[in-house]
C-alpha cells in the first residue's frame, strides 16, 4: 500500500519568502515521489519528480525538492516566492506495495502576499 | 492533439440523471486514469486502464459509475442516477506505457459535475 500526507492545506508566504511545503509518504518499496501545480481552473502539471539516483531534483519554475528516505519525506522548496508561485500544490507516490498508480496527497494552497 | 482533452468542461444536471464525461488522450499514450477532485479531498483514484489489459476499476466509489475505453484511445466515464455528492471536477490523465515511462501523468483540465 501507498499514502501521500502533505502537512498544511494553506500555506501563506510574502513574496520573495522561502516557499516549503511538506509531504510525507508511506510505501513499501523504493518509490516514485512527484509535485504537481494546479492553477485555478486547470488541469495538473509536473513540476519535478523523483525516480532513482540523485535525491535532490530540481523542477521547473526555481522548484526543488529532495527524497529523504529516512524521513520519507520529499518536501518542496523555492528559495525566493513570487506571486506567480500561488496556486495549488500535490504530492503523489506510485509504485508504493507494486502499484503504478499514483496516489495524491490533499494539496496545499500557496498563497502569497505582495 | 497535443494534450489531453475533456469534455464537457462544466455539466450542471439534476438529481437521478445520467452523465457521460469524456477524455480524448495524448496520441500514443497506452495508459489512461480517470480521478475525481472535491473540494479539500485531494485526487480520488477511480479507473485506470493500460492498452488491452483489463481495467483496475478498484477506485469506482459504487456500481453507478462505470468507463469504457474504445479503441485503446478515448474514453468515457459514465455516472447514472446522479447523486449531489457526485459533484466533483472529473480529472483525466494519460501517460506512456511503464516500461517506458518513469510515472508522468499528463492531465486534462477537467470537468466539472454540479448535481443540483
Amino acid at each position: 500500500a501507498q499514502s501521500v500526507t502533505q502537512l498544511g492545506s494553506h500555506v501563506s508566504v510574502s513574496e520573495g519568502a522561502l516557499v516549503l511545503l511538506r509531504c510525507n509518504y508511506s510505501s513499501s518499496v523504493p518509490p516514485y515521489l512527484f509535485w504537481y501545480v494546479q492553477y485555478p481552473n486547470q488541469g495538473l502539471q509536473l513540476l519535478l519528480k523523483y525516480t532513482t539516483g540523485a535525491t535532490l531534483v530540481k523542477g521547473i519554475n526555481g522548484f526543488e525538492a529532495e527524497f529523504k528516505k529516512s524521513e520519507t519525506s520529499f518536501h518542496l522548496t523555492k528559495p525566493s516566492a513570487h506571486m506567480s508561485d500561488a496556486a495549488e500544490y500535490f504530492c503523489a507516490v506510485s509504485r508504493g506495495g507494486g502499484s503504478y498508480i499514483p496516489t495524491f496527497g490533499r494539496g496545499t494552497s500557496l498563497i502569497v502576499h505582495p | 492533439g497535443a494534450g489531453v482533452s475533456q469534455s464537457p468542461s462544466n455539466k450542471v444536471t439534476e438529481k437521478g440523471k445520467d452523465v457521460e464525461l469524456r477524455c480524448d488522450p495524448i496520441s500514443g499514450h497506452t495508459a489512461l486514469y480517470w480521478y475525481r477532485q472535491s473540494l479539500g479531498q485531494g485526487l480520488e483514484f477511480l479507473i485506470y486502464f493500460q492498452g488491452n489489459s483489463a481495467p483496475d476499476k478498484s477506485g469506482l466509489p459504487s456500481d453507478r459509475f462505470s468507463a469504457e475505453r474504445t479503441g485503446g484511445s478515448v474514453s468515457t466515464l459514465t455516472i447514472q442516477r446522479t447523486q449531489q455528492e457526485d459533484s466533483a471536477v472529473y480529472l483525466c490523465a494519460s501517460s506512456l506505457d511503464w516500461d517506458r515511462n518513469t510515472g508522468e501523468l499528463f492531465f486534462g483540465e477537467g470537468s466539472r459535475l454540479t448535481v443540483l
